[in-house]
């Protein structure tokens, strides 16, 4: 089992609702990331945050929100999505940003965007 | 200069042969290559990561062997399994910069 949960796993909704991920990791991680990742292609960084707050954002659509609200926590909020953005969305994290720092992956949630 | 040439795409190995991947890169201040491997509907799962001060790291059945003149390290899964079979992606960062992804290979060991 994955030490970085996510919920739900799959999420099916339409253009105009506005929905939520998340993330959950105990393992004491300063750092979180989301990814997005298309069928046979490796994952896309989104976002990454540092100490709760956000330290890059990989110049995403602000139909993507992105929320820390503390250590163990990070939501990403949907709005008015495209059928384009149908992917899984993975969620990570490491002891701290950098290089030499594994990044502990979950399991995903399989959007889909009707 | 970011990218992670990988190849080859797909890869079909018998039981008990031995897969390898490769990886090529540019940038030489990368200084963290790790591997993932990374089975349908779960996420990537970090399998061995090596550092370019040493040639070869095993642990296992998986070994990276990293060139660091020739700017290339490769995976090598020794006694292929079919519980193997998945998609591996190399990968290589530095400094506070985040991951950069090969392209990814699928495997399958045909039993």
């Amino acid at each position: 089992d994955t030490e970085v949960t996510q919920t739900p796993k799959h999420l099916v909704m339409g253009m105009t609702n506005k929905k939520s991920l998340k993330c959950e990791q105990h393992m004491g991680h300063r750092a979180m990331y989301w990814y997005k990742q298309k069928a046979k292609k490796p994952p896309e960084l989104m976002f990454v945050y540092s100490y709760e707050k956000l330290s890059i954002n990989e110049s995403v659509p602000s139909r993507f929100s992105p929320e820390c609200p503390n250590s163990s926590l990070l939501n990403l909020h949907l709005h008015a999505l495209q059928p384009e953005d149908s992917a899984l969305y993975l969620c990570a994290s490491s002891q701290q940003t950098g290089s030499n720092q594994p990044q502990h992956f979950g399991d995903g949630t399989r959007l889909s965007i009707l | 200069q970011q990218q992670v040439k990988q190849s080859p795409q797909s890869l079909i190995v018998q039981k008990g042969g031995i897969s390898i991947i490769n990886c090529a890169y540019e940038n030489t201040a990368f200084d963290y290559f790790p591997w993932y491997q990374q089975f349908p509907g779960k996420g990537p799962a970090l399998l061995i990561a090596i550092r370019p001060d040493v040639s070869e790291k095993k642990e296992g059945r998986f070994t990276i062997s990293f060139n660091k003149s020739a700017k290339q390290f490769s995976l090598h899964i020794m006694d292929s399994q079919p519980g193997d079979s998945a998609t591996y992606f190399c990968a290589a960062s530095f400094s506070a910069r985040q991951l950069t992804f090969g392209s990814g290979t699928q495997l399958t060991v045909l039993p």
